[in-house]
C-alpha cells in the first residue's frame, strides 16, 4: 500500500511570495497533520485536518493556513513568505480523528530567498 | 505544559553496543507515547511506539520503557549497526487545541561507529 505522499519535494520562493504544499494521506487514513521542522526547533506542529475540517491548530501565525478535500489529501500554504520559513514541511497521516498513530511523508524542503 | 525534552543530543557508540535515549514529559495525562527514526533525506519513520498501561514494549533489537511515576521512557536498541545511524525522535501525547496530538523532542543524533 502507499505511503504517505507530498510534493513537491523541494522549492525555492522568494520572499513576499505564497506556496501551496500537496500531501497524499495513506489510502483508508483520513487525518493529516502538518508539522514545520527547523534544525533549532524540531518538529513544530501546525495543524490537523479531518473529514474537511481543522480540528487542531499549533501556534503559527494566520499565514500559515490549510485545507482538506473530500478524498483526505490536504494542502497547506504560507502566504508572505518570510526568510525564517525556509524547512522541511511534514506531513503525517493517520487513520483517523485523535489517532495518534502518525506516518510521515519524506517532506517538502522549502528555501526562501 | 507540552515540553518533551530528550538527552543525549548526541550519542556515539561502537557497533554492537547498545544505545539508550531517554526522554522526559511534563503532561501527566500522556498516553502515548511513540519514536521516529529519521535518516537524510527522509521522514521521520515510526519504530516503536508505547501506552501507558504497559511499561515495557520490545521489537527486535528496539526496546522501549515507560516510567510514568517519574514522566519518563526510554529507547533502547541493543547490538547497534551502522544502519541504525540516525535522528531519533520522541514524542509525547497531549491535549491540543482541539484532539490530543503529539509533541516532538527536538531529536537525538545517534553515530554507530564501525
Amino acid at each position: 500500500k502507499a505511503g504517505v505522499t507530498q510534493t513537491p519535494r523541494y522549492l525555492i520562493k522568494t520572499r513576499g511570495q505564497q506556496v501551496t504544499l500537496s500531501c497524499s494521506p495513506i489510502s483508508g487514513h483520513r487525518s493529516v497533520s502538518w508539522y514545520q521542522q527547523t534544525p533549532g526547533q524540531g518538529l513544530q506542529f501546525l495543524f490537523e485536518y479531518f473529514s474537511e475540517t481543522q480540528r487542531n491548530k499549533g501556534n503559527f501565525p494566520g499565514r500559515f493556513s490549510g485545507r482538506q478535500f473530500s478524498n483526505s489529501r490536504s494542502e497547506m500554504n504560507v502566504s508572505t513568505l518570510e526568510l525564517g520559513d525556509s524547512a522541511l514541511y511534514l506531513c503525517a497521516s493517520s487513520f483517523s480523528q485523535g489517532e495518534l498513530e502518525a506516518f510521515f511523508g519524506q517532506g517538502t524542503r522549502l528555501t526562501v530567498v | 505544559g507540552e515540553n518533551v525534552e530528550q538527552h543525549p543530543s548526541t550519542l556515539s557508540v561502537q557497533e554492537g553496543d547498545s544505545a539508550v535515549i531517554k526522554c522526559t514529559y511534563s503532561d501527566s495525562a500522556s498516553n502515548y507515547f511513540p519514536w521516529y527514526k529519521q535518516e537524510l533525506g527522509k521522514g521521520p519513520q515510526l519504530i516503536i511506539d508505547i501506552r501507558s498501561n504497559v511499561g515495557e514494549k520490545k521489537d527486535q533489537r528496539i526496546a522501549v520503557t515507560l516510567n510514568k511515576t517519574a514522566k519518563h521512557f526510554s529507547l533502547h536498541i541493543t547490538e547497534t549497526q551502522p544502519e541504525d545511524s540516525a535522528v531519533y525522535f520522541c514524542a509525547a501525547s497531549i491535549q491540543g487545541y482541539g484532539n490530543n496530538r503529539l509533541a516532538f523532542g527536538k531529536g537525538n543524533q545517534v553515530v554507530v561507529i564501525p
